[in-house]
């Protein structure tokens, strides 16, 4: 069965530091999302993308973090100068159409900043 | 503003019933869907409702009351497995971004 896939699953990085988080979209999939979890936390909407471009974001995808698409099959998202508060679980997301059709999941990447 | 209400614990025996009610308040509702999170896992989704009744899945079951902002999960046949974080979320905006709740953590007990 077809699933999202996030790398790494463990990321420890120093505060100040660029971070760049990688997910492999199922393959027939074209809409993608970013969530993140803090600890103990709701699952929060970070930014949707489609047809290679931002289609939404949230208040919390500042001028630190961005997306990319650089190949047909990588989605990533990077933050450029991690805070102690960007630490949380991060989940990608696809679906096949940006209707109301079941986003699948990612493993999740736990980011650790120091 | 945009937002969901849940129980945040319920404690159940194996074989029982629950019901995880859950209420929201947005101004654009597309429907309500259902997620399951084991501890550190990824979100499953369990089940959408766009419309007001019952949709059954296996021993799963969501319903949905438009009117009345509500929906609830209903597990039945409860089983160890089912010990997770359930959480209530609506689509919104154009491009179909999740609000979530704050998720509910469910504890099956033998």
């Amino acid at each position: 069965e077809p699933e999202v896939t996030q790398t790494p699953s463990h990321q420890v990085t120093q505060m100040g530091q660029e971070v760049i988080l990688r997910c492999v979209p199922i393959s027939n999939h074209l809409y993608f999302y970013w969530y993140r979890q803090i600890l103990g936390q709701k699952v929060e909407f970070l930014v949707s993308f489609y047809n290679n471009e931002i289609s939404e974001k949230s208040e919390i995808f500042d001028d630190q973090f961005s997306v990319e698409r650089p190949d047909g099959s990588n989605f990533t998202l990077k933050i450029r100068s991690t805070k102690l508060e960007d630490s949380a679980m991060y989940f990608c997301a696809s679906s096949v159409a940006g209707g109301f059709n079941e986003q699948f999941f990612g493993p999740g990447t736990r980011l650790t900043v120091l | 503003g945009q937002s969901l209400e849940q129980p945040s614990e319920v404690t159940a025996v194996e074989g029982a019933i629950v019901q995880i009610n859950c209420t929201y308040q947005t101004s654009g509702f597309y429907g309500l869907s259902w997620y399951q999170q084991h501890d550190g896992g990824a979100p499953t989704f369990l089940s959408y409702n766009a419309l007001d009744g019952l949709e059954e899945t296996g021993r799963f079951s969501s319903f949905l009351s438009r009117s009345d902002s509500y929906g609830y999960l209903l597990l039945q046949e409860l089983q160890m497995k089912d010990s997770a974080s359930y959480f209530c979320a609506f689509y919104a905006g154009n491009n179909r971004k999740l609000i979530w709740g704050l998720g509910t953590s469910l504890a099956v007990n033998p």
